[in-house]
Order: C-alpha cells, then structure tokens, then sequence
C-alpha cells in the first residue's frame, strides 16, 4: 500500500515570490508520481508529472518537481508565483508495473498567493 | 479533442433515493476511474473499470455502491439509497492503453443529500 503526505494544509506567498510544496510518500514498491491543481469547483488537471528519466520534471507553466528517491520525496517548486497561481495543489502516486492504477492523493495544500 | 466529460455537474437527492453518475472517457480513452473526494479530504480511489469489465473495486463501498462501463456508452456510477455521508464531489479519470499510468480527470459531479 502507498500513502502521500503533503506536509502543509495551507501556504500563504506573495505575489512575484518564490514557492515549494512540500511532498512525500511511502511505499514498498517502485511509483509514479504526480502533481495536480484543483481550482475552485473545478476537477483536478495534471500538473506534471515522474515516470521515468530526469528526475527534474517541469510543466509549462513555470512549475518543477524533483524526485529524489533516497527521501522519498517530489516536492513542487516555482520560483515566482502569480495570483493565477492561486489554488489546491495534490500530490499523488501510483505503483508502477501491471495492474491496477488506482493513484493514492496527499489532503492537498492550498496555495494562496498574496497581492 | 474533448476531455472527460461527467454528467451532472451537480445533483441533488433525499435519503434514499438512488444517484446516477455518468463519465464519458476522453476520446480514445479505454480505461476509466472513479474517486471521492470529501470536504478537506484528498481523493479516494473507489473503482477502475475497462470496456464491460471491472479491473479493481478494492475502494468501493459494499454495499449501495456499483460501476459500470458497458461497450457501448458512458460508463455509470450508481449509489443506490443515499445518505448524508454520500454527499461528496465524485470525480470521474481516465487513461489511454499507451499512456495508462496517466489520468485526466473530468469536472466532477457534486451530489448533495438532503
């Protein structure tokens, strides 16, 4: 079984300021990672997301997330935030291998970026 | 190219009645998802469905609760005599063959038990 804890429930940042999103997980098996937004009343949109290569991965709207193995961690990073920005992001993962996908999310942190 | 589409974005029901949730996949999509997620809760895996079949119900509620993907439509979320603790957005994934490590999600459907 996997679990994702997503360490802060809430981040205030201003405007133009740089963010990380703290993430990790626990599992006993080899997984997939991913981080996605959630805007208010809407559904969740993929962010970015580690398969397999770099472990630097980007999304085209300025975010990053490494993963780093020895700390079972991928942690979201932007490094100048916009109010657009402004949302709850969830980290997930899955097992990889055959079977089932079924993604296991954090409780989400609700990024606010202040003016 | 549409993504997944869920049907209605919001329901509401009395205890008892029964809830139908409908989730049409991305076009060229095979596998599909379906998830809940409670107030200040992350989502919770209930089921993950192919065309007529049930892959893995490991999250699904024993009783009340059913999915189904037939060969032909969307596939369909049933809650059958609802109570409050149903009350919750249920979002709806799915994935490519090629890609299936991969799941786009559609809107949601917010059901309210009165």
């Amino acid at each position: 079984a996997q679990s994702v804890t997503q360490l802060d429930s809430q981040v205030p940042v201003f405007e133009e300021a740089p963010v990380e999103l703290r993430c990790n997980y626990s599992s006993s098996v080899s997984v997939y990672l991913f981080w996605y937004v959630q805007y208010p009343n809407q559904g969740l949109q993929l962010l970015l997301k580690y398969l397999s290569g770099s472990t630097l991965v980007e999304s085209i709207n300025g975010f990053e997330a490494e993963f780093n193995k020895s700390q079972t961690s991928f942690h979201l990073r932007k490094p100048s935030v916009h109010i657009s920005d402004t949302a709850e992001y969830f980290c997930a993962v899955t097992p990889t291998g055959a079977g089932s996908y079924q993604l296991t999310f954090g409780k989400g942190t609700k990024l606010s970026v202040i003016p | 190219n549409a993504g997944v589409m869920q049907n209605p974005r919001h329901l509401v029901r009395r205890r008892g009645q029964e809830a139908r949730l409908r989730c049409s996949p991305m076009k060229g999509h095979s596998h599909v998802y379906w998830y809940r997620q409670l107030p200040e809760e992350g989502l919770k895996f209930m089921v993950y469905l192919q065309k007529e079949n049930i892959i893995d119900e490991s999250g699904m509620p024993k009783e009340r609760f059913s999915a189904e993907f037939p060969k032909e439509g969307p596939s369909i979320l049933r809650i059958q005599q609802v109570v409050r603790g149903d009350s919750a957005a249920y979002f709806c994934a799915s994935s490519s063959f090629v890609d299936v490590e991969t799941q786009y999600f559609g809107p949601g459907t917010r059901l309210l038990v009165l």
